[in-house]
């Protein structure tokens, strides 16, 4: 069975510094992980998705992921919050052929 | 269309009534996921179609809740006699292949609510 950990809730940073978004996984398959971000009243928008390729992964506007198949973790980082960046943020597995699997999401906030 | 269509948006309904939700996957895509929102929660997977079957139907929570898609592309999610706590928002997504590689593209949602 596959599940995912997101160790934090809430995270609250400053306007330009970094952001770190933990996301810890179950999978009984080597899977796919993806990050989702939800702007309020939005629809979900992929930020990123690691597929078994490189392990640092890059996606949009300026966020990254690091798969570590050891610590079953893939976080998500960004070097300089922006306050465009205040949303929910969803860690996703989908192992192959099967449904996503979403973490219970952490809300992020910036703070001018 | 560009993207997943959802149809409606916002749905009120009464305790006890019949409901239909409606979902345009991208074309092409034939893989079709629903899922169901809570506030303050996460996506909470529902039932997967691949082409007109469903491949995984084991998030359906009991045997209310029905859905179709008899011709691989526009899925409709049934549910019957609605309870208060079928509140949420219903989202629908397509990829052009099952998990694995492909992202999921989510339409708007719609917001159900039960009175």
């Amino acid at each position: 069975a596959q599940s995912v950990t997101q160790l934090d809730s809430h995270v609250s940073v400053s306007e330009g510094t970094p952001v770190l978004l933990r996301c810890n996984y179950s999978s009984s398959y080597s899977p796919s992980l993806f990050w989702y971000v939800q702007h309020p009243n939005k629809g979900l928008q992929l930020l990123l998705k690691y597929t078994s390729a490189a392990t640092l992964v890059k996606g949009i506007n300026g966020f990254e992921a690091e798969f570590k198949k050891s610590e079953t973790s893939f976080h998500l980082t960004k070097p300089s919050a922006h306050m465009s960046d205040a949303a929910e943020y969803f860690c996703v597995v989908s192992p192959w052929s099967q449904n996503f699997v979403f973490g219970p999401g952490t809300r992020l906030s910036v703070l001018p | 269309g560009a993207g997943v269509s959802q149809t409606p948006s916002n749905k009120v309904t009464e305790k006890g009534k019949y409901v239909e939700l409606r979902c345009d996957p991208i074309s092409g895509h034939t893989a079709l996921y629903w899922y169901r929102q809570s506030l303050g929660q996460g996506p909470e997977f529902l039932i997967y179609f691949q082409g007109t079957g469903a491949a995984d139907d084991s998030g359906l929570p009991n045997d209310r809740f029905f859905a179709v898609r008899p011709e691989g592309s526009v899925s409709t999610l049934k549910i019957q006699r609605t309870e208060r706590g079928d509140s949420a928002v219903y989202l629908c997504a397509s990829s052009s292949q099952g998990g694995g590689n492909t992202e999921a593209f989510f339409g708007q949602g719609t917001r159900l609510t039960v009175v």
